[in-house]
């Protein structure tokens, strides 16, 4: 597609299941962000992929927060034990390399854990 | 490290005024910067960035950004508000070394009364 592609665009789970959030970057795009917005809260950083290199992960606030990225496309973030604190919309974004080059957000994905 | 200031929790203007969303930044080295808007339950959508060149830049929807570099400031304007507008806006930027994330200002809603 044209676009950063997430799924699912809403979520309901219950407090300790697992979730699993995917992305689908624009094609070529081999840098892949997600970030999280909290209900009335700013845009936190989460985790940063650049082609075959290794992640950052400075900002996964907790080991139940988990990404990967296969084949240098499609990203899976991955919320194990899910906790009330955890809702939220976790947006994906991707972009060429480089400073110059602007970053596309996906539509989000929205998390209620109940 | 890298910031971002948006002084304004909310800036409030009449339909037809001129409108202006308020940036700060502080950067080592050359400044990335950029404007992205998010409406009612939606992602982020890309308005315009200063990466070089001419200090005003000009954006999607009408918008405008002057880059200041003594004041350290980008500010988003536009002529003419429309009630349509009425958003968030979110001033990044973008870090020229290492992963190069976006670093996010906490927001400013725009209202524009008709």
């Amino acid at each position: 597609g044209a676009g950063v592609s997430q799924s699912p665009s809403n979520k309901v789970t219950e407090k300790g299941k697992d979730v699993e959030l995917r992305c689908d970057p624009i094609s070529g795009h081999t840098a892949l962000y997600w970030y999280r917005q909290s209900l009335g809260q700013g845009l936190e950083f989460l985790i940063y992929f650049q082609g075959n290199s290794a992640p950052d992960k400075s900002g996964l606030p907790s080991d139940r927060f988990s990404a990967e990225r296969t084949g240098g496309s499609v990203s899976t973030l991955t919320i194990q034990r899910t906790q009330q604190e955890d809702s939220a919309v976790y947006l994906c974004a991707s972009s060429s390399p480089g400073p110059g080059n602007t970053i596309y957000f996906g539509e989000g994905s929205w998390l209620t854990v109940v | 490290a890298q910031s971002v200031a948006q002084p304004e929790d909310q800036v409030n203007v009449a339909e037809g005024n001129p409108l202006t969303v308020k940036c700060t930044y502080s950067v080592s080295g050359n400044p990335y910067l950029f404007w992205y808007v998010q409406y009612p339950n939606r992602g982020l959508q890309f308005l315009l960035k200063y990466i070089t060149g001419d200090n005003l830049v000009k954006g999607s929807y009408g918008f405008e950004a002057e880059f200041n570099k003594s004041q350290t400031s980008f500010h988003l304007k536009k002529p003419s508000a429309l009630v349509s507008d009425s958003a968030l806006y979110f001033c990044a930027v973008r870090e020229n070394t290492g992963f190069q994330k976006l670093v996010f200002g906490t927001g400013t809603r725009l209202l524009v009364s008709p």
